[in-house]
């Protein structure tokens, strides 16, 4: 497996400007996360898909930020409008879970994002 | 609620130097630990995991174990490189409360000077 693909690697785009970031989890995975990192924030979780539903979204910052599931193999992440402070590095991950139990989270290349 | 309190870098050592990485968590139930490893511009990696109490994780000479006792998972290797200089992050995977997610510390740098 190609392991967690994200697109684009880098983004630089204006204030006020739609961005969208993409994921493909790897194959039979069924639970993944999108994170940002900052330097001072460090990593933080801003939601989690279980089976394609979204689980716990309470790290999501603020309204102009969704996140869509629509299938097993693909995942977006969309800031409407995007702001300075938006910079940062988003990564995505994906493991597999079973009842209570998962495999560790494998973790994408990342997104690197300024928006100036 | 679950955290992970690690200590804060950057720590930068010479090569063939001893590391310690302290790492502590506060959890409920049973959650399985991990040491990810972060090198420069690229996403994070699995370094090791142990999934219950007095489990030893070890990959690539760096090894931590899973101490109940003192909420502990502390990071060692007894001769680092060059090489290994990156951010390390601990982690909790909190199985049986919130659904799974990892719950990360704010990392520590390494830097191995030659």
């Amino acid at each position: 497996d190609a392991g967690v693909i994200q697109s684009p690697r880098h983004e630089v785009t204006e204030m006020g400007q739609e961005v969208t970031l993409r994921c493909k989890p790897i194959s039979g995975h069924n639970s993944l996360f999108w994170y940002r990192q900052t330097m001072m924030r460090g990593l933080e979780l801003l939601i989690y898909f279980n089976n394609n539903v979204p689980i716990d979204d309470s790290g999501m910052p603020e309204d102009r930020f969704s996140a869509k599931m629509p299938n097993a193999s693909f995942s977006t992440l969309k800031i409407q409008p995007s702001e300075p402070r938006d910079s940062a590095v988003y990564f995505c991950a994906s493991s597999f879970r079973t009842g209570l139990k998962s495999t560790e989270a494998f973790f994408g290349q990342g997104t690197r994002l300024t928006v100036v | 609620g679950n955290s992970v309190t690690q200590m804060e870098g950057p720590v930068t050592l010479s090569e063939e130097a001893f590391l310690t990485i302290n790492c502590t968590y506060t959890a409920t139930g049973y959650p399985s630990l991990f040491w990810y490893v972060q090198y420069p511009g690229e996403g994070l990696q699995l370094l090791l995991k142990a999934t219950k109490a007095d489990d030893k994780g070890s990959n690539k000479g760096f090894e931590a174990t899973y101490r109940k006792e003192t909420t502990s998972f502390h990071l060692e290797k007894g001769s680092v490189q060059v090489s290994d200089s990156a951010v390390y992050f601990c982690a909790l995977s909190d199985y049986g409360g919130s659904q799974g997610n990892l719950i990360f510390g704010k990392g520590t740098k390494l830097s191995v000077k030659p």
